[in-house]
């Protein structure tokens, strides 16, 4: 069965300092893999996506993320967050019907 | 706007009553999605279509809830006797045909349902 995890429920990082948030996943066939941001009051906006080839994939907004299939992981980094960047961040698997994990909180300190 | 629309944005109705909610999908696409979100989680997925075939509903929670997109354009997501356990945001997606760079999902800004 299809399933997403985000082991880390809240994160809190300085202003300019780097970032990963991690996300694990279980699926039966090659995944279709995909960070989506979502701010308080806005929808889920897509930052990156993975179908196939290239295993580092960059996104929106300085983001990158890296599909490691032996580790069944694909977590987004950032090299420099910015105070924009708080928001929740959620990881998915699927394709139509999508497996979203719990997410994950980003808080940016000063 | 040409994005993915939602009406309304918030409901407010008392338990047992029926509440209907309206999804506009982006003009090309031919998929659409409905996802519920509760507090503190990550969307959980209740149903798809394509053009105005409703593909997966074995997902939709209850009986209570039913979807229909009559003409492939714009769906409708209905809560029959409803309960406080249905308080949520209630997410619609849609995306374009079966291409590649076509397949993401693009979200609109929710319905947020409250049920006393």
């Amino acid at each position: 069965a299809q399933s997403v995890t985000q082991p880390d429920i809240h994160i809190t990082v300085s202003e300019g300092a780097s970032l990963e948030l991690r996300c694990n996943y279980s699926y039966g066939a090659t995944p279709y893999l995909f960070w989506y941001v979502q701010s308080p009051g806005q929808g889920l906006q897509l930052l990156l996506k993975y179908f196939s080839g290239d295993t580092l994939v960059q996104g929106i907004k300085g983001f990158e993320a890296e599909f490691k299939r032996s580790q069944s992981s694909f977590n987004l980094r950032k090299p420099s967050v910015h105070w924009s960047d708080a928001a929740e961040y959620f990881c998915a698997v699927g394709y139509n019907d999508m497996r979203f994990g719990a997410g994950t909180r980003l808080t940016v300190k000063p | 706007d040409t994005g993915v629309s939602q009406d309304p944005r918030h409901k407010i109705t008392k338990r047992g009553q029926n509440v209907t909610f309206r999804c506009d999908p982006i003009s090309e696409h031919n998929r659409l999605y409905w996802y519920r979100q509760t507090l503190g989680q990550g969307p959980e997925f209740l149903t798809y279509f394509q053009n105005e075939a409703q593909l997966e509903k074995s997902r939709l929670l209850s009986d209570r809830f039913s979807a229909e997109r009559p003409k492939g354009s714009f769906s409708t997501l209905e809560i029959q006797r409803t309960e406080q356990g249905d308080s949520a945001m209630y997410l619609c997606a849609s995306s374009g045909p079966r291409l590649a760079g076509t397949d993401t999902q693009y979200f609109g800004p929710g319905t947020r349902l409250t049920v006393l």
